[in-house]
């Protein structure tokens, strides 16, 4: 497709399993990124990757986030051991590099930790 | 820290009146500015940019922002909105020294046009 797209779309999880969310970026799009958005809030950055380097991971909120782009394409966002307050929408956006250029957005996965 | 506010949470209007967004941010250095657009359920699209040069700014579907660096502030104007203008509008900040460019949100307004 043309666009980002995430999978699943939607994800019910109970407290302590373990998740892992998909993002394929745009072809081509050297950077890209995770955003996690509660609700009612705006999106909040997470981790950032260029190519298949994590170059910045400081917005994972704690050693439970993991994030892997291994092959400087497709990412995968795990979440181990899910906790209520880990229940959001969890972004993924692309881009050609980073700075000015615009990032592209996919529709989000909404996980939601019962 | 960086930090964007987007000063009215909620932004009721008529349809074909004009409207202002409000966006303020925090920082001493040069940054980059953004408007994005969520629709329910749809991840974000965006409207404008501002990197440099004209403080005018203007983007798809009729919109545009000023870029006041003395106030620090980066409103969104639309002079005659539609009902297909009700979203999610969220301002964004980025600092040029900022490896990768990740994006700075504010809390969002939502804007409800009515008939």
């Amino acid at each position: 497709g043309a666009g980002v797209s995430q999978s699943p779309r939607y994800k019910v999880a109970k407290r302590g399993q373990d998740v892992a969310l998909r993002c394929d970026p745009i072809s081509g799009h050297v950077s890209l990124f995770w955003y996690q958005q509660a609700l009612g809030q705006g999106p909040e950055f997470l981790t950032y990757f260029q190519n298949e380097a994590q170059l910045d991971k400081s917005g994972l909120p704690s050693d439970r986030f993991f994030a892997e782009r291994p092959e400087g394409s497709v990412s995968t966002l795990k979440i181990q051991r899910t906790q209520q307050e880990d229940s959001a929408v969890y972004l993924c956006a692309s881009s050609n590099s980073g700075g000015a250029y615009e990032q592209f957005f996919g529709p989000g996965t909404r996980l939601t930790v019962l | 820290a960086q930090s964007v506010t987007q000063l009215d949470s909620q932004v009721p209007v008529f349809e074909e009146a004009p409207v202002e967004l409000r966006c303020n941010y925090s920082s001493s250095v040069s940054v980059y500015l953004f408007w994005y657009v969520q629709y329910p359920n749809q991840g974000l699209q965006l409207l404008l940019k501002y990197l440099s040069g004209s403080t005018l700014v203007k983007g798809i579907n009729g919109f545009e922002a000023e870029f006041n660096k003395s106030q620090t502030s980066f409103h969104l104007r639309k002079p005659s909105v539609h009902i297909s203008d009700t979203a999610e509008y969220f301002c964004a900040v980025s600092d040029l020294g900022n490896q990768g460019g990740k994006l700075i949100f504010g809390q969002g307004t939502e804007l409800s046009v009515k008939p």
